[in-house]
């Protein structure tokens, strides 16, 4: 049972270009979360997910930030207009039910 | 403002000592609280999950236990080894905000060999 696959893991965009990252939960979870890391700074919640539904969205910024769960595919985090301010990592979760949270390996996004 | 606080933030202890990470939350609503450990430019790894009705886990040389009443979790680690060296973050699942998990700063461990 392959674990929570996250991709890129590293990604690279200049100031202005839309970032997108993917996240592919564990077999049999429904439940998505996204984190960030800033440098020097916790982990804070995003966003949590289900398939085609959004429960949970106050730590997302209210603008450029966007996530998805389609019926098929992976979670999606996008973020539009990238500023240097959203240079962090950012960690996909996954559980089958509303308790143990598995966690990807992240994706370090920097903006140039 | 619903926090989670850990002691101490940074750690070195010689090898084969016994060592206790402490986690403070300020709501005592709590659904579950759980251990990871991160290493450098790496993901999270969860270590022990203590759900609300539960008052300790045991994994290999790793103890958790959870007192909701105080408002504190504490991780024991048993025989530290230089491979337990990383950062470790506990996470409060609380009522109050649904199922998202309310981090810690971490406590950034070093065991010296």
């Amino acid at each position: 049972n392959a674990g929570v696959m996250q991709n890129p893991r590293h990604l690279v965009r200049r100031r202005g270009q839309e970032a997108r990252l993917r996240c592919s939960p564990m077999k049999g979870h429904s439940h998505v979360y996204w984190y960030r890391q800033l440098p020097e700074e916790g982990l804070k919640f995003m966003v949590y997910l289900q398939k085609e539904n959004i429960i949970d969205e106050s730590g997302m910024p209210k603008e450029r930030f966007s996530a998805e769960f389609p019926k098929e595919g992976p979670s999606i985090l996008r973020i539009q207009q990238v500023v240097r301010g959203d240079s962090a990592a950012y960690f996909c979760a996954s559980s089958g039910t509303a308790y143990e949270q598995y966690f990807g390996p992240g994706t370090r996004l920097t903006v140039t | 403002k619903q926090e989670v606080t850990q002691i101490p933030a940074a750690l070195s202890v010689p090898e084969g000592e016994n060592l206790v990470l402490n986690c403070s939350f300020t709501d005592s609503a709590i659904y579950n609280l759980q251990w990871f450990r991160q290493d450098p430019g790496k993901g999270l790894t969860s270590l022990l999950l203590i759900q609300s009705s539960q008052r300790e886990q045991t994994s290999g040389r790793l103890n958790a236990s959870l007192d909701k009443s105080s408002g504190r979790s504490t991780l024991y680690i048993a025989a530290s080894q230089p491979g337990d060296s990383a950062t470790y973050l506990c996470a409060a699942e609380l009522m109050e905000y649904g199922n998202k998990l309310v981090f810690g700063a971490g406590t950034i461990l070093r065991v010296k060999s």
